[in-house]
C-alpha cells in the first residue's frame, strides 16, 4: 500500500491549459504540502493544509489553487499553464502541523509544458 | 530567516571510500535537523534526523551529528557502496507552530563500481 500517492506521474501539455494534480496519504497524518522542484533538485514550498485549513501560502502566482476536501487529500490545481511551471510537484505528509517528524513524500508528478 | 547550505556537487567516490557531505545551517531557536535521499525517478526519502543539539542520526551505516557549537549537521559514511548514489538533502524544520521543512540545494553523489 503506498503511503503518499499522487496522480498522474507524467504529464505533458501545452501552455495556456488548465490542470490538476492530485495526491492521497493512507497515513492518518494531519498535515499536507505541495513543494516545487525546479531541474536543478532545487526544493520551494507551495503550501500546506492542516485537517483542510491552509496554513502556509508561500508565494505561489494565483494560477495556482491548492484544494483539501479531507485531511487526506490535497489536489493542486493549475490554471494558464506557462513554461516556467514545468517542474516535478511533489505532495509530502506529516503527522503533525509542526515538521519535528519530518515529511513523507509521494513519488512526484513531472509536469512539461510545451 | 532559516536556510540551510551543503556542499555542491557532484561528488564521485569509489565503492569502498568514506563518505562526508558538508551540511551548515541559519536558524533562530533550535531546529530539528534532517538529511533526506532522492534516488532517480523517485520521492524524497527520509533517512536520519536529529531534533537536539549532540543527537546523533543514523540509519543504513549513515551518520550525522548536531553541532550546534559549529551549526553543522554532517553527513557520513564509513564505506560507500554503487547503490548509495544519489542525491542527498540536508534540511532543518524550525519547531514553530506551522512550522516546513527548508531544503538545502542538494548533493548529487555517483559512486563508482
Amino acid at each position: 500500500d503506498t503511503a503518499v500517492s499522487q496522480t498522474p506521474k507524467y504529464l505533458v501539455t501545452q501552455m495556456g491549459n488548465d490542470k490538476s494534480i492530485k495526491c492521497e496519504q493512507n497515513l492518518g497524518h494531519d498535515t499536507m504540502y505541495w513543494y516545487k522542484q525546479d531541474s536543478k533538485k532545487f526544493l520551494k514550498i507551495m503550501f500546506s493544509y492542516n485537517n483542510k485549513e491552509l496554513i502556509i501560502n508561500e508565494t505561489v502566482p494565483n494560477r495556482f489553487s491548492p484544494k483539501s476536501p479531507d485531511k487526506a487529500h490535497l489536489n493542486l490545481h493549475i490554471n494558464s499553464l506557462e513554461l516556467g511551471d514545468s517542474a516535478v510537484y511533489f505532495c509530502a505528509s506529516s503527522p503533525e502541523i509542526t515538521a519535528n517528524y519530518g515529511y513523507t513524500f509521494g513519488s512526484g508528478t513531472r509536469l512539461t509544458v510545451v | 530567516g532559516n536556510s540551510v547550505t551543503q556542499m555542491e556537487g557532484p561528488v564521485t567516490l569509489s565503492e569502498e571510500a568514506f563518505l562526508t557531505i558538508n551540511c551548515t545551517y541559519t536558524a533562530t531557536g533550535y531546529p530539528s535537523l534532517f538529511w533526506y535521499v532522492q534516488y532517480p525517478g523517485e520521492g524524497l526519502q527520509l533517512l536520519l534526523k536529529a531534533t537536539k543539539a549532540d543527537d546523533k542520526g543514523s540509519n543504513k551505516g549513515f551518520e550525522a551529528t548536531y553541532r550546534k557549537e559549529t551549526t553543522s549537521f554532517h553527513l557520513e559514511k564509513g564505506s560507500v557502496q554503487v547503490s548509495d548514489s544519489a542525491v542527498y538533502f540536508c534540511a532543518l524544520s524550525d519547531n514553530s507552530s506551522a512550522s516546513k521543512i527548508i531544503f538545502g540545494s542538494g548533493t548529487r553523489l555517483s559512486i563508482r563500481p
